[in-house]
């Protein structure tokens, strides 16, 4: 089955700085990668997603990025705010199935 | 206001004990699913459902089954709770699979 890897666990950056969070996945059927941000004691919301017929998108401040040779994609975050805050989960799924599959999320702190 | 809800938002449980963790959808979603979140884990996939009638299973479905007798409801139940199942549970639907999934606030379960 399919296995998401995220990376860093945590990331601390200072406020206007980027930040980027990578994922890899092994299923090569994945086609759909969304990104969930968690604010503490919330529920996961989506912020963006990529599905694999492209390479990248954007909406503001934040984008995403896929390779699907290398099977890896990530999200870019710029100008960075304090209410930025969050844990971010990045996810797989395949077309005509119902399992989105989540890497284990990444802490990011942003200093003011 | 249209989503999900769960009951109860928090419980506390006896090993060995028995119980129902309820999740109702108003967006007439056709998929829904039961994650659990753990420290460092991410959201684990416990089952889903496509469509009423049909459920499948997810990443960690040991001790647990559902039910989706309808398009609305999709319980979880824990036939005999252990501490290992000491989690928040998240219910999610999408309105078809893959897709944005929409979660509920959760369920914070504690097992003794």
């Amino acid at each position: 089955g399919e296995n998401v890897e995220q990376h860093p666990s945590t990331l601390s950056v200072q406020e206007g700085d980027s930040a980027v969070i990578k994922c890899t996945y092994s299923d090569s059927a994945s086609n759909y990668f969304p990104w969930y941000k968690q604010e503490l004691g919330k529920r996961p919301q989506l912020i963006i997603d990529i599905r694999s017929n492209v390479g990248e998108k954007k909406d503001q401040r934040i984008a995403v990025t896929l390779n699907k040779t290398a099977k890896h994609f990530s999200l870019h975050i710029t100008e960075t705010q304090p209410e930025d805050s969050a844990v971010y989960f990045c996810a797989a799924s395949t077309s005509g199935g119902f399992k989105t599959i989540f890497g284990a999320g990444t802490r990011l702190f942003v200093k003011a | 206001i249209a989503g999900i809800t769960q009951a109860p938002t928090s419980q506390i449980l006896a090993a060995g004990r028995r119980m129902t963790l309820r999740c109702t959808q108003d967006m007439r979603h056709n998929a829904m699913y039961w994650y659990r979140q753990d420290l460092g884990l991410g959201l684990r996939l416990i089952h889903y459902s496509n469509t009423a009638g049909t459920t499948g299973k997810g990443e960690v479905p040991d001790g647990y089954s559902v039910s989706r007798a309808n398009t609305d409801d999709f319980p979880l139940t824990l036939a005999s709770a252990v501490p290992s199942q000491t989690s928040v549970y998240f219910c999610a639907s999408s309105e078809q699979g893959p897709g944005e999934l929409f979660f509920g606030e959760g369920s914070r379960l504690t097992v003794l």
